[in-house]
């Protein structure tokens, strides 16, 4: 079976563009999460989202963050404009159940952002 | 205060070493669950295991085992006869029980390495 699907996996861009991150969750997957992994924050979690609803953006750092997800097998995470603080991997991930902590959440395989 | 806390940033062991990574956590939740990732050179990350706080067995998974013990509350993770394979972060991380729906807080990571 196919796992989390990411696009594009690598993503350069110059700062004040805007970028847009994809993620198609694993099929049947009720939740889904964008992470960001930086090396001096390490792994944060941005926003998530159950039966496409987002339940807690608590995590998006500021109004350029943006994600939706408008399908069960799609969303996306949108900044704009980009600036070279948000260089880092994005990550998502689903899980089956409806948010429960039982869930084991499955990661895609990262998209790696570079903003010049 | 961190909830999940990896003390070793950084391991080196030479091939066929067990190594033993830890993971100590913080939790008032009597209902919660454990988990490890593994973070191969490559970017991914990969589920190992799900521990849930009622079942204190000891797990094992052919050269992996994991040792939970809540009088520590820690988690962990022995790897018997490294081999360059394993080279990788290792993360350990906690999802509580309560209202915090599948949230995983993550420590910050080990980064293993095994040299031939």
């Amino acid at each position: 079976d196919a796992g989390v699907i990411q696009s594009p996996r690598h993503e350069v861009t110059e700062m004040g563009q805007e970028v847009t991150l994809r993620c198609k969750p694993i099929s049947g997957h009720n939740s889904l999460f964008w992470y960001r992994q930086t090396m001096m924050r390490g792994l944060e979690l941005l926003i998530y989202f159950n039966n496409n609803v987002p339940i807690d953006d608590s995590g998006m750092p500021e109004d350029r963050f943006s994600a939706k997800m408008p399908n069960a097998s799609f969303s996306t995470l949108k900044i704009q404009p980009s600036e070279p603080r948000d260089s880092a991997v994005y990550f998502c991930a689903s899980s089956p159940g409806r948010l429960s902590y039982t869930d084991t959440q499955y990661f895609g395989p990262g998209t790696r952002l570079t903003v010049l | 205060a961190q909830k999940v806390t990896q003390a070793q940033t950084e391991i080196s062991v030479v091939e066929k070493e067990d190594v033993t990574l830890d993971c100590v956590y913080e939790t008032r939740d009597t209902t919660y669950y454990l988990f490890w990732y593994k973070q191969p050179p490559s970017g991914e990350l990969v589920f190992l295991i799900r521990r849930n706080s009622f079942d204190e067995q000891n797990e094992i998974s052919g050269r992996y085992s994991w040792n939970f013990q809540k009088s520590t509350s820690s988690f962990n993770f022995t790897i018997t006869a490294s081999q360059v394979v394993d080279s990788a972060v290792y993360f350990c991380a906690l999802s509580e029980g309560g209202n915090a729906g599948n949230m995983l807080t993550f420590g910050g990571g080990t980064r293993l390495m095994v040299k031939p």
